[in-house]
């Protein structure tokens, strides 16, 4: 069975500091991997995509199949990045599969 | 205005009735969702349709149910044999193009069991 896993529910940072969101996950095929975001009183939106190797509002995530891994990064945290972060995995045609979140809180 | 529309934003139930949250998308996508969030848990796959007049249950399918007469809309119906309905439901959907998979999220109905 397909699985997601976020360890931490909450991770405060201060602002400038470095981030990083874990996500593991269990598929033995090859997955889609996604970052969603959900900032406060908006609607769940997508923030990037592994086969997209981009970088969305100075965000970062490498898939290491190797280690399952998909964590997300960014170098320099900002106030307005403090949100609900949710790592998914989508396998064939099945829906997204998600994980049960992470809270970014960053302080001034 | 394109998009996923939910509604009602806030739903109040009693118990032992149904209940029928409304989805409606105008993005032309073939697969739609339904999810339930609760705190702590994150989002939990409750139905999800690949194509019209087809359907298929999620990880928590008991005690809703779910019907695709149309492609723009994916209507759940939140039954009485739903022991713990009170949760925050939402609805999204996809193409099914392979590398273009993204979901797109409606707005959320916040259902309240009084």
């Amino acid at each position: 069975a397909q699985r997601v896993t976020q360890p931490e529910k909450l991770l405060s940072v201060f602002k400038g500091a470095p981030v990083e969101l874990k996500c593991n996950y269990s598929y033995s095929g090859s997955p889609e991997l996604f970052w969603y975001v959900q900032y406060s009183r908006q609607r769940l939106q997508l923030l990037l995509r592994h086969i997209s190797r981009e970088s969305i509002k100075g965000f970062t995530a490498d898939l290491n199949k190797g280690e399952t891994s998909f964590h997300l990064k960014k170098p320099f945290a900002q106030e307005e990045d403090s949100a609900m972060y949710y790592c998914a995995l989508k396998t064939g045609r099945r829906a997204l599969t998600f994980g049960s979140g992470t809270r970014l809180q960053v302080q001034p | 205005d394109g998009g996923i529309t939910q509604s009602p934003k806030y739903l109040f139930r009693k118990e032992g009735q149904n209940v029928t949250l409304s989805c409606e998308q105008n993005l032309n996508h073939d697969a739609m969702y339904w999810y339930r969030q609760d705190p702590g848990q994150g989002l939990r796959l409750i139905y999800y349709s690949q194509i019209v007049n087809d359907f298929q249950k999620g990880d928590i399918a008991e005690g809703y149910s779910v019907s695709r007469e149309k492609k723009e809309s994916f209507p759940l119906t939140v039954t009485s044999a739903q022991k713990n309905p009170t949760a925050f439901y939402l609805c999204a959907s996809s193409t099914r193009d392979r590398g273009q998979t993204e979901a797109f999220f409606g707005q959320g109905t916040r259902l309240t069991v009084v």
